[in-house]
């Protein structure tokens, strides 16, 4: 069954120090979408793309970070300047129609630590 | 943002008894909503959806139920089963690109 992943699966940084975060969704899928879970609270949506540019951000996803689809398979988020309270799970996911009802696939997610 | 709402943090239901989940939303223009489970170090799956045109859909041991009079739908599992403990999230699509996700309810399942 297609699934969407995600690497590295754990990743520890030292605050101000630049993460990428790296997704491959489902091969056919049109719009990718970034999530985060910090630890104990609700499942938070950043940011959605589609056609090559962001059709939807968040409040959160402020000038610290950004999206890229470099290739046709990867599609990433930077945060250029990470902050402790930037340490939570992201997770990416993808659609693959142009209907709303749409499940939305996500990958297992990367757990990021900021110290 | 809490335009869905999942009061209950946690449920403890015994193996093979019904285990119903509960979800409120506020905005009225959701036609559409997912339930999503779980695992601890996993992402979401998908488990169960509803259009608002139903009133249940059901899909082997799982049925969910909306009433959009009271803006509330629940999702049921019967029988409980261990393998079912994880978080159950609610969602509904906010507009034509992201999901609004509930609280989560934990639910755990012991034999």
């Amino acid at each position: 069954e297609p699934e969407v992943t995600q690497t590295p699966s754990h990743q520890v940084t030292q605050m101000g120090q630049e993460v990428i975060l790296r997704c491959v969704p489902i091969s056919n899928h049109l719009y990718f979408y970034w999530y985060r879970q910090i630890l104990g609270q609700k499942v938070e949506f950043l940011v959605s793309f589609y056609n090559n540019e962001i059709s939807e951000k968040s409040e959160i996803f402020d000038d610290q970070f950004s999206v890229e689809r470099p290739d046709g398979s990867n599609f990433t988020l930077k945060i250029r300047s990470t902050k402790l309270e930037d340490s939570a799970m992201y997770f990416c996911a993808s659609t693959g129609g142009t209907s709303e009802n749409t499940e939305a696939f996500f990958g297992q997610g990367t757990r990021l630590t900021v110290v | 943002d809490q335009q869905v709402k999942q009061n209950s943090p946690s449920l403890s239901v015994q193996e093979g008894r019904i285990s119903i989940l509960n979800c409120d939303y506020t905005n009225s223009m959701f036609d559409y909503f997912l339930w999503y489970k779980k695992y601890p170090a996993e992402g979401p799956t998908f488990l169960i959806s509803i259009s608002s045109i139903k009133d249940k859909n059901e899909d082997g041991r799982f049925t969910v139920f909306l009433n959009k009079s009271a803006k509330h739908l629940s999702l049921h599992i019967v029988p409980s089963q261990p393998g079912d403990s994880a978080v159950y999230f609610c969602a509904a699509p906010g507009g034509y690109n992201k999901l609004i996700f509930g609280a989560g309810t934990r639910l755990a399942v012991h034999p």
